[in-house]
């Protein structure tokens, strides 16, 4: 079982549309949790952390659910832009540290 | 601009031959990290460093593969004699300003083993 998991999609949505990812976890112990988001070809690009109590920022609404050991994120409103492969991000223990840990990504393509 | 540079940006070699990355962050971070991304997945942590120190290496990091920090600035990635299965994209990262979880990425280097 790999340690971050997320369905990769594609994502098909109009423009407008509410959409939500989910992310899973395997390791009990891991720390911190973020989604990145990445354009073709381009760098990750973080995005927002994500807090127990979950937390927002404009459109993006991201959640963690530690008891089930995932993460979400939630996007209102699509726009065009929002077309890219969101990364779910867990800073888990390896060694002496806490290691990201990065999904393969789920893309989601917004159409008009 | 994540003040993170790597050069090069594109780099086509063929098997067998060595090669070496370079990441520059703009200004001083203590952690700098290496990733290794391919088609279809996300990043693959390689290693990590704190200051010039070597502190965490991946299992992927075969005995090819040597990262060095010399003085606690630039970073530089080795591959000795590459492998097809090596290409890919190769990722630096800092954290962010005031915090150590985050990942600010550079614009990586391209590598294409013919």
């Amino acid at each position: 079982r790999k340690e971050v998991e997320q369905d990769p999609g594609p994502f098909n949505v109009p423009e407008g549309a509410t959409v939500a990812f989910n992310c899973t976890y395997s390791n009990s112990a891991s720390q911190s949790f973020f989604w990145y988001r990445q354009d073709c070809r381009k760098e990750p690009k973080l995005l927002m952390s994500v807090y127990s109590s979950g937390n927002e920022d404009g459109r993006f609404t991201a959640q963690l659910n530690r008891a089930s050991q995932y993460i979400s994120l939630l996007i209102r409103d699509s726009k065009l832009s929002d077309s890219a492969t969101y990364l779910c991000v867990v800073n888990s223990p390896g060694g002496g540290s806490y290691i990201p840990t990065f999904g393969r990504g789920t893309s989601l393509i917004v159409h008009p | 601009d994540t003040g993170v540079s790597q050069d090069p940006r594109h780099k086509i070699t063929k098997r067998g031959q060595n090669v070496t990355f370079r990441c520059d962050p703009i200004s001083e971070h203590n952690r700098l990290y290496w990733y290794r991304q391919t088609l279809g997945q996300g990043p693959e942590f390689l290693t990590y460093f704190q200051n010039e120190a070597q502190l965490e290496k991946s299992r992927l990091l075969s005995d090819r593969f040597s990262a060095e920090r010399p003085k606690g600035s630039f970073s530089t990635l080795e591959i000795q004699r590459t492998e097809q299965g090596d290409s890919a994209m190769y990722l630096c990262a800092t954290p962010g300003v005031g915090s150590t979880d985050t990942q600010y990425f550079g614009p990586g280097t391209r590598l294409t083993v013919l």
